[in-house]
């Protein structure tokens, strides 16, 4: 069973614009979401965080929008760059049970940004 | 700070041999998770170890095991190889105290394929 679900495997956009990468989730018990870049032969880099009690985090042209109630969480990047193109996973952990180690991903969405 | 390493970065071996994947974390990290990665399963947790003990663990058979050092460095192990272990094998580490949040770093992968 999948708890989190990146259902759109694929996403392109013009250069410039928004990009936006969904992410849902079911377990109940996660209350730390993430968001990963990854390029081809690299691993995963560290993009954007939210925990449960806020709503919205933003980081230079990441903003990174949780919604509880419909178990969503959302990565805007604005404006969109070539450079943005690569595999975007979306991770959830429960830290506050003592599993902040254990995260859990989504299979990941592949963005394209064309110039 | 110099990042996660992992060695080999690339490994071939054949049914039912047994191999071993190393990883340094980040200087004054005391936590390291491993990840499979896989196309049809995606990223998955096996299990991680801090303080040179398991503190977590997922849902992999025990051929696949783990071990830490006194300087946090790991090892896996993976014996009586399958064809279905050939995979992406990546480490994160993270500062991981008790509980609360700490960002896992991840290294570049050993991509391990069994013929």
């Amino acid at each position: 069973d999948q708890q989190v679900k990146q259902n759109s495997p694929s996403l392109s956009v013009q250069e410039g614009r928004i990009s936006i990468l969904n992410c849902d989730y079911t377990n109940s018990m996660f209350d730390y979401f993430l968001w990963y870049k990854k390029y081809p032969a690299e691993g995963p880099t560290f993009l954007i965080s939210i925990s449960s009690i806020k709503d919205k985090n933003e980081d230079g042209r990441f903003t990174v929008f949780l919604n509880k109630s419909a178990k969503h969480l959302s990565l805007h990047i604005v404006p969109s760059q070539p450079g943005d193109s690569a595999v975007y996973f979306c991770a959830a952990t429960s830290p506050y049970t003592g599993a902040n180690s254990k995260l859990t991903f989504g299979k990941g969405i592949t963005l394209s940004v064309r110039p | 700070k110099a990042g996660v390493t992992q060695t080999p970065r690339y490994l071939i071996k054949t049914r039912g041999q047994q191999v071993t994947l190393s990883c340094s974390p980040i200087s004054g990290h005391r936590s390291v998770s491993w990840y499979q990665q896989t196309p049809g399963q995606g990223l998955q947790f096996l299990f991680e170890y801090f303080s040179e003990t398991q503190r977590n663990k997922g849902n992999f058979p025990g051929r696949f095991s783990g071990r830490q050092f006194s300087n946090s460095r790991s090892e896996m192990n993976v014996s009586t190889l399958e064809l279905g272990d050939s995979a992406l094998y990546l480490c994160a580490s993270s500062y991981g105290g008790l509980a609360g949040i700490y960002t896992q770093y991840f290294g570049p992968g050993t991509r391990l394929t069994v013929l």
